[in-house]
């Protein structure tokens, strides 16, 4: 079964900090996944794309790795901000078939 | 501005009446889809359509409809039938079925009173 998990479901940092959010998967065959953000009331905007050959991508102060492998992949937020608070959605996509699985997400909250 | 936009924003129903939810783009986009989002969920979709004239069931079609008359629009309308219809709906598309960055609109909140 085509699955996304990610985790936390939520999580509190001080404005500043660094954070790292975590996506595993189950969808096969692999074709790419992406981050997506999304602000409270808002559609979501995708921060980057990854394809099975990517390791990591970078995108201004956010960072995501992939590990095709273990079907893990990780979101960093380096010095974060409070226009930072949004939740953080993973997308994964599969060959062939047209499949997209979107993930649950993390709600992630910047405090000043 | 090149977009897609939903309206309304907020919708308020009462029990066994149908509603109409808007989406517009104007991206030249083939593909558009409808999604639910609940609480504690991945977004589910509803419907989508690779061209004008056709469109497919997506995982939770039950209670819903739509059309695709035009290019640019995409209505999904949540029937009496739909069991818990309260969710934000958002509606997306995409250069073509095969291309997966989708755009999102900002969606609308439907509550069922």
């Amino acid at each position: 079964k085509n699955q996304v998990e990610q985790s936390p479901q939520s999580l509190i940092i001080l404005e500043g900090k660094n954070c790292t959010l975590q996506c595993n998967y189950t969808v096969s065959p692999f074709s790419n996944l992406r981050w997506y953000k999304q602000d409270t009331g808002r559609g979501p905007v995708s921060l980057t794309i990854m394809t099975f050959s990517e390791n990591t991508k970078s995108n201004g102060r956010y960072t995501a790795t992939l590990d095709a492998d273990t079907k893990q992949s990780s979101l960093h937020i380096t010095a974060s901000q409070l226009s930072d608070s949004a939740s953080y959605i993973c997308v994964v996509r599969n060959t062939g078939g047209f499949k997209t699985i979107f993930g649950a997400g993390t709600r992630l909250f910047v405090k000043a | 501005d090149g977009g897609i936009t939903q309206s309304p924003k907020y919708l308020f129903r009462k029990e066994g009446q149908n509603v109409t939810l808007s989406c517009e783009q104007n991206l030249n986009h083939d593909a558009m889809y409808w999604y639910r989002q609940d609480p504690g969920q991945g977004l589910r979709l509803i419907y989508y359509s690779q061209i004008v004239n056709d469109f497919q069931k997506g995982d939770i079609a039950e209670g819903y409809s739509v059309s695709r008359e035009k290019k640019e629009s995409f209505p999904l309308t949540v029937t009496s039938a739909q069991k818990n219809p309260t969710a934000f709906y958002l509606c997306a598309s995409a250069a073509d079925r095969a291309d997966n960055e989708q755009f999102f609109g900002p969606g609308t909140r439907l509550t069922v009173l």
